[in-house]
C-alpha cells in the first residue's frame, strides 16, 4: 500500500483566509497537546500549547480549541499568509505510562496567493 | 538563542557500517529525546533522557540502536550495524522539564540517513 505520508490530509485556503485544521486525539486521559508546523527540511516548531483544565488558547494570530469530549483538538490561524504553508502537527501527552508525546499524523496545509 | 544542534545535516552510507548521530540540547533542558520521521511511519518517539538518565527507550527499534547522554549538553544515537530500512531523518528535541511536566519539546532540524 501508498504510505501515509503520501496521503497526507491537505487543506487549501487563499491568503488572508483563516486556516482551521483538525486533530482527533486517542487518549481520553491526556492531559497536555501541542500543536507544531515543520516546514521542508526542518523540524517541527512549536507553535502553541494547551492543558486539559482549558478549553481555548490564543497566541498571536492562532487559537486553539479543545473539546475533550469528543477528543478533538483544532487550530484555528487568522489571516493565513504563504508562510503559514506547512505541515502541522498536533501532539498529545498522557497522564499516566508512557508520558512522552505522541504525534498525530499531520495536516498539510497549502497557501494559495 | 541557540536551538537544539544536530549533526551531522545529512549522512549516506553503506549497510553494515556504524552510524552515529550527534545532540546538543538547548543549554538549561533537561529532557532529551530522540525521533525518527519516515514517511510510513510519521514521527515515532525512539528514547527520551531525564537528567541525563534514559527514561523510556521501548521505541528503540531493536539492539542495533543505542543511545548515551554522558552529560547535560550532549547525546548521541548510534546506530551498528546500519541497515537500508533505518533510512529515515532523525530528530532529537529538548524540554525545561521531565517529560511529565507543561513544557513543549523544541526539535533540532534533523539528521537525513540514507543507507544504501
Amino acid at each position: 500500500g501508498e504510505s501515509v505520508g503520501l496521503h497526507l490530509p491537505t487543506l487549501s485556503v487563499q491568503e488572508g483566509d483563516n486556516s482551521i485544521i483538525n486533530c482527533a486525539y486517542s487518549n481520553s486521559a491526556s492531559d497536555y497537546f501541542i500543536w507544531y508546523k515543520q516546514e521542508s527540511g526542518k523540524g517541527p516548531q512549536f507553535i502553541i500549547d494547551i492543558r486539559s483544565n482549558m478549553d481555548k488558547r490564543q497566541g498571536q494570530r492562532v487559537t486553539v480549541l479543545l473539546n475533550k469530549t469528543v477528543k478533538h483538538l483544532s487550530l484555528q490561524i487568522a489571516a493565513t499568509q504563504p508562510g503559514d504553508s506547512a505541515v502541522y502537527f498536533c501532539a498529545e501527552r498522557g497522564i499516566t505510562g508512557r508520558r512522552a508525546l505522541t504525534f498525530g499524523s499531520g495536516t498539510r496545509l497549502q497557501v494559495q496567493p | 538563542d541557540a536551538g537544539v544542534i544536530q549533526s551531522p545535516r545529512h549522512e549516506v552510507t553503506e549497510m553494515g557500517q556504524e552510524v552515529t548521530l550527534r545532540c546538543k540540547p538547548i543549554s538549561g533542558h533537561n529532557s532529551l529525546f530522540w525521533y525518527r520521521q519516515t514517511m510510513m511511519r510519521g514521527l515515532e518517539l525512539l528514547i527520551y533522557f531525564n537528567n541525563n538518565v534514559p527514561i523510556d527507550d521501548s521505541g528503540m527499534p531493536e539492539d542495533r540502536f543505542s543511545a548515551k547522554m554522558p552529560n547535560a549538553s550532549f547525546s548521541t544515537l548510534k546506530i551498528q550495524p546500519s541497515e537500508p530500512r533505518d533510512s529515515a531523518v532523525y530528530f532529537c528535541a529538548s524540554s525545561k522539564t521531565g517529560a511529565g511536566g507543561n513544557q513543549p519539546q523544541h526539535f533540532g532540524d534533523g539528521t537525513r540517513l540514507s543507507i544504501l
